[in-house]
């Protein structure tokens, strides 16, 4: 079956460090891609997709290229901020006709002043 | 546009009690999902209705059942409640929403805090 599976955090960066969280993903056919990032005591928040190979897919100054030559969709920021402090899951979405997405089990980022 | 709401925010319940969570989407949307996210871990898929209709079901045990109504709200059945069952309940809509283009990004709301005693 499609999973995914992220990069172990927790992650700590000092602000306007370079951020990337490692994602790879398991899944028949086409998927989609998606960054979905969680504030404390927050649900989920679409941060960005990308929906074919090759796409990029970018808000907020952070970016993932969907790679389907290597299965990943690594999620990368140039400049981090005390904000950008979240969880963030990675997540696909099949072609089985329905909208399941499958998650990985989430990176803790903490970001020091 | 008002977003996902869902209700109650936060429920405390014993083992063997009954619960049901609710959730109504995004105006327009026609699709609604519920996920369980334990401590620590991804959200895991439960259901998925469109136009009343399941469309797809996870792996949980029949103990978990859902429905959605004419006006696309939607609910959450857990019967005979677990210690395991202690989660973030999390519904997501999708659809068409008035004048604009039809999509499928699921939007989430801010989700029910589950805890079994």
């Amino acid at each position: 079956g499609d999973s995914v599976t992220q990069m172990e955090g927790p992650v700590t960066l000092s602000e306007e460090a370079f951020l990337t969280i490692n994602c790879t993903y398991t899944a028949t056919g086409y998927p989609s891609l998606f960054w979905y990032v969680q504030y404390p005591g927050e649900g989920l928040q679409l941060l960005l997709k990308a929906t074919k190979a090759d796409d990029k897919g970018s808000n907020k100054g952070f970016e993932a290229t969907y790679r389907k030559e290597t299965t990943s969709f690594h999620l990368e920021k140039g400049s981090v901020q005390v904000s950008d402090s979240a969880v963030y899951f990675c997540a696909l979405r099949g072609n089985f006709g329905n909208e399941k997405l499958t998650f990985g089990t989430g990176t803790r980022l903490t970001i020091i002043p | 546009d008002a977003g996902v709401t869902q209700s109650p925010t936060h429920l405390i319940k014993t083992r063997g009690q009954h619960v049901t969570l609710r959730c109504s989407p995004i105006s327009g949307h026609k699709s609604v999902s519920w996920y369980q996210q334990v401590l620590g871990q991804g959200p895991q898929f439960i259901f998925q209705y469109y136009e009343k209709e399941e469309r797809g079901r996870g792996n949980f045990p029949d103990r978990f059942s859902a429905r959605q109504f004419p006006n696309y709200s939607s609910e959450l059945n857990v019967n005979a409640l677990l210690l395991g069952d202690s989660a973030l309940y999390l519904c997501a809509s999708s659809g068409r929403t008035s004048g604009r283009k039809y999509t499928d990004t699921q939007y989430f709301g801010p989700g029910t805090r589950l805890t079994v005693l």
